[in-house]
């Protein structure tokens, strides 16, 4: 019921594509998504998130989309640059609550 | 945003010691995290640790293994005692100043040999 599954687990994309990475919840009480950010040597910061009032949320070159019916969430990052190369991870929570139950993170490297 | 200093960032330990870890963070918090990150995996919350009061642990971290100190509000310790290598991990230090919006220190990289 806590679980947050995501996925891939690494993923590689050329410079200029599109970068997408999924994750899926099962605790339909949750209503909070966010994605981390995580480089090398550092802790993992807010990068974008959603409430499941909206199907979509764009900021810049990152959009979240919500499937609220399929318990299902996504990260797009457009026109990916080598410096988006970092590990995500997605998490989900209650609303006003500080803790997040996290995916397992996916590595994505961006070749130049 | 609140910054958050963890010390060490990293340490090389041996079977059966102990290790403290320190969390600065530069403003007043209520409650401060600790999460630990293993190779290839996800963030695990160990434990909330509250100024004045025991930590609230999560399932599978007991406080014999993992004591935890909150002395006042901008500082916080977590010991790995009685270490083995499957305690090699990152260990995170985290709080949330806003509603939903955690922000972690870099992490102390422990590896025990």
């Amino acid at each position: 019921q806590q679980q947050v599954k995501q996925s891939p687990q690494s993923l590689i994309v050329q410079k200029g594509g599109i970068s997408i990475i999924n994750c899926a919840y099962e605790n339909t009480a949750f209503d909070y998504f966010p994605w981390y950010q995580q480089f090398p040597g550092k802790g993992p910061a807010l990068l974008i998130a959603i409430r499941p009032d909206v199907s979509e949320k764009k900021e810049g070159r990152f959009t979240i989309s919500f499937n609220k019916s399929a318990k299902q969430f996504s990260l797009h990052i457009m026109d990916s640059q080598p410096g988006d190369s970092a590990t995500y991870f997605c998490a989900a929570s209650n609303w006003g609550a500080q803790k997040l139950v996290f995916g397992q993170g996916t590595r994505l490297t961006i070749n130049p | 945003s609140a910054v958050i200093s963890q010390k060490p960032s990293r340490d090389i330990c041996q079977r059966g010691t102990s290790l403290t870890i320190q969390c600065q963070v530069d403003s007043q918090v209520t409650m401060m995290f600790w999460y630990r990150q293993q190779p290839g995996q996800s963030l695990t919350l160990i434990a909330t640790a509250n100024q004045g009061s025991e930590a609230t642990y999560e399932s599978g971290f007991v406080i014999d293994k993992f004591p935890i100190s909150r002395p006042n509000l901008t500082f916080s310790t977590l010991t790995v005692s009685n270490m083995s290598p499957e305690d090699s991990s990152i260990y995170l230090c985290s709080v949330g100043l806003q509603a939903n919006v955690l922000t972690f220190g870099a992490g102390s990289r422990l590896t025990v040999l």
